[in-house]
């Protein structure tokens, strides 16, 4: 099992404002997912990555894979008090196992 | 439908009582885990359902009991928790192992 380090932890920004927020590794991901996860809710699967250089957009949120795989960033344009949440990169599970790898997750708080 | 459901949404209990949490799910998936979260953390894998039958049991203290009656029902019996087990209980489901796994919304659990 792979470490994910997320940076920042923790992100307080306005509304308005852009930010980026990134997941590493020493190894190379076969793929890697972005979630969202609302105060009191459970995680909401935004995008998976799966060739290095790839980027996905998704409204308002980029999400860009490393050319070698070994890490992923998520740029959010003009903040909105809705994208309040902790953002968490994993890696899903390999053939024959069911772990997926969560790195600590970036909480997020924008201020209206 | 790509939806699980968990109830109850918030329970509260003594160290001495028996209770259990519910998960549902109507995709056909065929794999069903419990995570626990504590505040500010990513999941944790504490159990993995494949097929009806336990698959990973990631050295979960006994007092945790897990069930799963049928292959869209997964439930949580537990029994003499203490107040550290306090979390946000998570259920999951995938297709199979290696596939995309959906959450949903959680149970709070609070032992006083």
């Amino acid at each position: 099992t792979q470490l994910l380090e997320q940076s920042p932890q923790f992100l307080s920004i306005q509304e308005g404002e852009n930010l980026t927020v990134y997941c590493n590794s020493s190894s190379v991901f076969s793929s890697l997912q972005w979630y969202r996860q609302e105060p009191g809710e459970g995680p909401v699967l935004l995008v998976t990555v799966v060739t290095g250089g790839e980027v996905k957009k998704l409204k308002r949120l980029t999400f860009q894979f490393g050319d070698a795989r070994k890490d992923s960033s998520l740029h959010i344009t003009a903040a909105q008090p809705g994208d309040t949440g902790l953002y968490l990169c994993a890696e899903p599970p390999g053939a024959g196992s069911y772990q997926l790898t969560f790195g600590k997750g970036t909480k997020l708080s924008v201020i209206p | 439908d790509t939806e699980v459901t968990q109830t109850p949404k918030h329970l509260v209990m003594g160290m001495t009582n028996k209770k259990s949490l519910k998960c549902e799910q109507h995709m056909g998936h065929r794999a069903m885990y419990w995570y626990k979260q504590k505040a500010k953390k990513p999941p944790e894998l504490m159990f993995v359902y494949s097929y009806e039958k336990l698959s990973i049991n990631e050295s979960v203290p006994s007092r945790f009991s897990p069930e799963c009656p049928n292959s869209s029902l997964l439930n949580l019996h537990l029994h003499a928790l203490q107040p550290e087990d306090s979390a946000l209980y998570l259920c999951a489901s995938s297709q199979q192992g290696t596939d995309t796994q959906y959450f949903g919304p959680g149970t709070r659990l609070t032992v006083l």
